[in-house]
């Protein structure tokens, strides 16, 4: 069963530019789509991004996604200390009957 | 507005089976494309996927706990079971679960306010 990989942790200064990784494989980034979520403390997951780089409406343009092989990448622009969250990558994996597989998401941290 | 809502046992003893029931609305499970996704969260820990069940009856399990998991929809009742068996303490998380949206099957939205479920003796 494969997983994608993110790093555990990021940080970042009001204002700045981050950018968050996410790293999988032929079966799963490489032949779908990935999803980005944000999940705050205490609270359910919310949609981020869909289908690499689309944002459900509500999300602010300061998100941004992009795709490139079997790795996919998230942007936040203009950080705000309201970004401190958890943040993971999701996306098919067509192996094994497919399945759905989460990274093991990357705690942003703003300084 | 889509809402959807985790109900079942807070406490479960190990060998035991969990049976965690999702009730939503503002969708139904009869419209192409559209499905009904089972997440879980051990505290403190990442999200890890569990099960999701399609508009059309197809099932999909996380292949590590596929022999353990099975999910089930009643389209007249707006709800999705999640049954879960030989629940042992690490499987202690919060469950969610999620509508799955038409964009893509690894795209959850929204999700309900999730329930934890604690595994002991």
């Amino acid at each position: 069963q494969s997983v994608l990989t993110q790093p555990p942790s990021a940080s970042g200064t009001p204002g700045q530019r981050v950018t968050l990784s996410c790293s999988g494989s032929s079966s799963s980034i490489g032949g779908n789509t990935v999803s980005w979520y944000q999940q705050l403390p205490g609270t359910a997951p919310k949609l981020l991004i869909y289908s690499n780089n689309q944002r459900p409406s509500g999300v602010p343009d300061r998100f941004s996604g992009s795709k490139s092989g079997t790795s996919a990448s998230l942007a936040i622009s203009g950080l705000q200390s309201e970004d401190e969250a958890d943040y993971y990558c999701a996306a098919w994996d067509d192996s094994l009957n497919g399945y759905v597989v989460f990274g093991g998401g990357t705690k942003l941290t703003v300084l | 507005q889509i809402t959807l809502k985790e109900s079942g046992p807070t406490l479960v003893k190990p060998t035991q089976t969990l049976t965690l029931t999702c009730t939503f609305s503002g969708f139904s499970l009869t419209t192409t494309g559209v499905g009904v996704g089972w997440i879980r969260q051990p505290p403190g820990k990442a999200l890890e996927w569990l099960a999701l069940i399609f508009w059309d009856d197809d099932k999909r399990y996380s292949p590590s706990l596929k022999s353990r998991l099975t999910i089930t929809k009643d389209t007249s009742k707006n709800q999705v079971v999640l049954t879960m068996t030989n629940m042992d303490p690490v499987d202690t998380a919060t469950y969610f679960c999620a509508h799955k949206t038409t964009f893509s099957s690894a795209s959850f939205d929204p999700w309900g306010q999730g329930t934890l479920v604690t595994v002991s003796s």
